[in-house]
């Protein structure tokens, strides 16, 4: 069964409206979290680590207040799309290292975010 | 430029047949290789793991070869099924440790395998 779960699976919604999605760990405990954004056809891009307890890595050419990530607990970690456009619209999906070495990482079934 | 390339954006096969994917690297140092495999509209599931040290990996039909002079790997499945049909996603780890574990993704090739 699934590992990580994520939510809500998909969101439709005006433009200029924040968006929270969920991910979580369901029978571990994720110190680390990591959130990628998927375009058709294209790989998995990293977003962002999120780390419990403290500020959140992203890459480059991610603007964190943009995207929002929060990882208030060890099986939590949230990401906002705050006030999205449509250029937002994508595949967003979370995953977790489930040991301490850290691979491999289980994902959620990602989000799929529509912004009109 | 670092890149990850996987062979073809697509890849027809015959039932029964094997498939034979190719990632190859340039500019990374690779601690693991990955294989995963997405499903439309599904988030990845992890298939196999090979590190720098190792040769090959099997599992069941999955056979992985991780050749790091080369830069390359190739992911095997023997005796194919249209169940297998799905995108198959090559995906790097250049650090070491949970904090480390940043993973680097190819484009995915799309495997279809016909009856």
């Amino acid at each position: 069964g699934a590992v990580v779960s994520q939510h809500p699976s998909w969101v439709i919604c005006k433009s200029g409206t924040s968006v929270k999605i969920e991910c979580r760990s369901l029978d571990f405990q994720a110190t680390t979290m990591f959130w990628y954004r998927q375009f058709p056809k294209q790989s998995l891009m990293l977003m962002a680590t999120s780390n419990e307890g403290s500020k959140a890595t992203y890459e480059q050419g991610v603007e964190k207040d943009k995207f929002l990530i929060n990882h208030a607990s060890l099986t939590l970690s949230t990401l906002t799309v705050t006030s999205a456009h449509p250029e937002d619209s994508s595949f967003y999906i979370c995953s977790a290292p489930r040991d301490k070495e850290g691979q491999p990482q289980h994902f959620g079934d990602g989000t799929r975010l529509s912004i009109l | 430029s670092q890149k990850i390339e996987q062979n073809s954006e697509a890849l027809n096969i015959q039932e029964g047949k094997t498939a034979t994917l190719t990632c190859n690297y340039t500019n990374y140092s690779p601690a693991y290789l990955q294989w995963y495999r997405q499903d439309p509209g599904r988030g990845p599931v992890f298939l196999l793991l090979i590190r720098e040290n190792e040769k090959e990996k099997r599992k069941e039909r999955l056979k992985v070869t991780f050749d790091t002079t080369l830069k390359q790997s190739l992911f095997h499945i023997t005796a194919s099924q249209p169940a297998d049909s799905a995108t198959y996603l090559c995906a790097l780890v250049t650090g070491r440790g949970s904090t480390l574990g940043r993973l680097y993704f190819g484009r995915g090739t799309q495997l279809t395998v016909w009856p």
